[in-house]
C-alpha cells in the first residue's frame, strides 16, 4: 500500500536560511510525488509536481525537490526562506491505476521562520 | 479560468443534526471530485473521490455520505452528526488523468 512519511512533525529556520523539508514514500510503481503547502486555516495549495524526467522539479514561490528513487525520497527545498513561508507543508503521492486518481497526504511538517 | 467554490466557511452543528457541505467547481468539465478531512494536527484523510455524476468512492466506512448530482457539484452529508465528525473539510478536483489537485478554502466543522 502506498504512504507517506514526513519525519519533522516541525522545523524552525533563520529568514533568510536554507531549507529542506524530507518526505519518503512508499509505492509499488514509479510514483507522482507532489509538495502542498497551507497556510492556517486555508485549503491547500500545489507547490510542485513529479511525473516523470527529469528529477530536480522547480515549483512556485522558489520551492524545489528532488525526486531519489534509490532512497524513496523526495525532499523539498528553497535556498533562502522567507518570513512568508511559514505554513504547513505536505508531501503526497498519486496513484493513478484507480481512474480516480488518489492521493495520499504525509502528516504534514510546520515551518516556522525566526527574524 | 477554474476556480473551486466551498461553502459554509465555519459551521457549528449539534449532536445528531444533518450536515450538508457543497463544493462546486467553474471553468473545467468532467474533473475528479474529492472531499478530505483533515483532524487538528494531522495530515488529510480522503473520504470520498468521483469521476463522474453519481459515481461516488467511499474510502472510509463512516457516519459520511457523499454525492455528485451535477458534473461540478459535490456534496457531502449526514443524516446525524457525531462528536467525532469535527473537522476541517476540504473539496478538491483534478483534471482526469492528471494529477495534482486545487482545493477548495475548507470548511472549518464543529460539532457540539
Amino acid at each position: 500500500a502506498q504512504s507517506v512519511t514526513q519525519p519533522d512533525i516541525h522545523i524552525t529556520v533563520s529568514e533568510g536560511a536554507s531549507l529542506e523539508l524530507r518526505c519518503n514514500y512508499s509505492y509499488g510503481a514509479t510514483p507522482y510525488l507532489f509538495w502542498y503547502v497551507q497556510s492556517p486555516g486555508q485549503g491547500l495549495q500545489l507547490l510542485l509536481k513529479y511525473f516523470s524526467g527529469d528529477t530536480l522539479v522547480q515549483g512556485i514561490k522558489g520551492f524545489e525537490a528532488e525526486f531519489k528513487r534509490s532512497q524513496s525520497s523526495f525532499n523539498l527545498r528553497k535556498p533562502s526562506v522567507h518570513w512568508s513561508d511559514a505554513a504547513e507543508y505536505f508531501c503526497a503521492v498519486g496513484d493513478s491505476s484507480t481512474g480516480g486518481f488518489k492521493t495520499i497526504f504525509g502528516a504534514g511538517t510546520r515551518l516556522f521562520v525566526k527574524a | 479560468s477554474q476556480t473551486i467554490h466551498q461553502w459554509p466557511a465555519t459551521l457549528v452543528q449539534p449532536v445528531g443534526s444533518p450536515l450538508s457541505l457543497e463544493c462546486t467547481v467553474e471553468g473545467t468539465s468532467n474533473p475528479n471530485l474529492y472531499w478530505y478531512r483533515q483532524a487538528a494536527g494531522r495530515g488529510l484523510q480522503l473520504l470520498f473521490y468521483s469521476v463522474g455524476i453519481g459515481q461516488i468512492s467511499s474510502e472510509v466506512p463512516q457516519n459520511l455520505s457523499a454525492s455528485r448530482p451535477q458534473d461540478r457539484q459535490f456534496i457531502l452529508s449526514s443524516k446525524k452528526l457525531l462528536l467525532s465528525d469535527s473537522g476541517f473539510y476540504l473539496c478538491a478536483w483534478s483534471v482526469v488523468g492528471s494529477g495534482g489537485y486545487t482545493f477548495g478554502s475548507g470548511t472549518r466543522l464543529t460539532v457540539v
